[in-house]
């Protein structure tokens, strides 16, 4: 059954330090792996995408990394501040279908402290 | 910031109306998607289109309908709310390229007493 889970449920951090988020899939075959940030009360907006060949993709203080033979993933945010307080998402496609089905986890609900 | 909208962003309505959840994107994309997304739960697609007079539903069984009668257009549709139709509705939009990105809209809150 193909699954995305995210790690860990929730997590709360001081303004100025660093955090990674943990995602661990089951899709096959594989296509690419997104990470998305939804603020509350919005929509996903993506932050990285990362296909069977990439190891890590960076965005500003996000930077994404890729383990295609042990299925895991983590987003690693540096530096965090006030705005990173949101939820994580990690979205993985497959192409065993026309669709491109994509494989949502339950993501991780970050706040940040002052 | 994706150009995407829906309204209306919160709806209280009562049980037995019917409603209609809007969806328009001005990026020309072919493909959009309504997603139905609990608190703390992952996101469930219930509707997708690959482009005008195309609709099929996705993995999550849902009442609701929708219709492409233009691009830029993917209405969401409920013949009659139920408490059970309490959720957050999100609405997609992707192009035809190599890595097909979604992109969202705000989302609709609704809650059905």
């Amino acid at each position: 059954k193909n699954q995305v889970e995210q790690s860990p449920q929730s997590l709360i951090i001081l303004e100025g330090k660093n955090c990674t988020l943990q995602c661990n899939y089951t899709v096959s075959p594989f296509s690419n792996l997104r990470w998305y940030k939804q603020d509350t009360g919005r929509g996903p907006v993506s932050l990285t995408i990362m296909t069977f060949s990439e190891n890590t993709k960076s965005n500003g203080r996000y930077t994404a990394t890729l383990d295609a033979d042990t299925k895991q993933s983590s987003l690693h945010i540096t530096a965090s501040q006030l705005s990173d307080s949101a939820s994580y998402i990690c979205v993985v496609s497959d192409r065993g279908s026309t669709l491109g089905r994509l494989y949502f986890g339950r993501g991780t609900q970050l706040t940040v402290w002052p | 910031e994706a150009d995407i909208y829906q309204t209306p962003r919160y709806l209280v309505i009562g049980t037995g109306k019917k409603i209609t959840l809007e969806c328009s994107q001005t990026m020309g994309h072919d493909k959009m998607y309504w997603y139905q997304q609990d608190p703390g739960m992952e996101l469930h697609l219930i509707h997708y289109s690959y482009g005008v007079n195309s609709t099929e539903k996705g993995d999550l069984s849902s009442e609701s309908t929708v219709s492409r009668i233009r691009t830029e257009h993917f209405p969401l549709t409920l013949e009659s709310a139920r408490p059970s139709h309490t959720s957050q509705y999100l609405c997609a939009s992707s192009d035809r390229d190599r890595e097909e990105t979604q992109y969202f809209g705000p989302g609709t809150r609704l809650l059905v007493l």
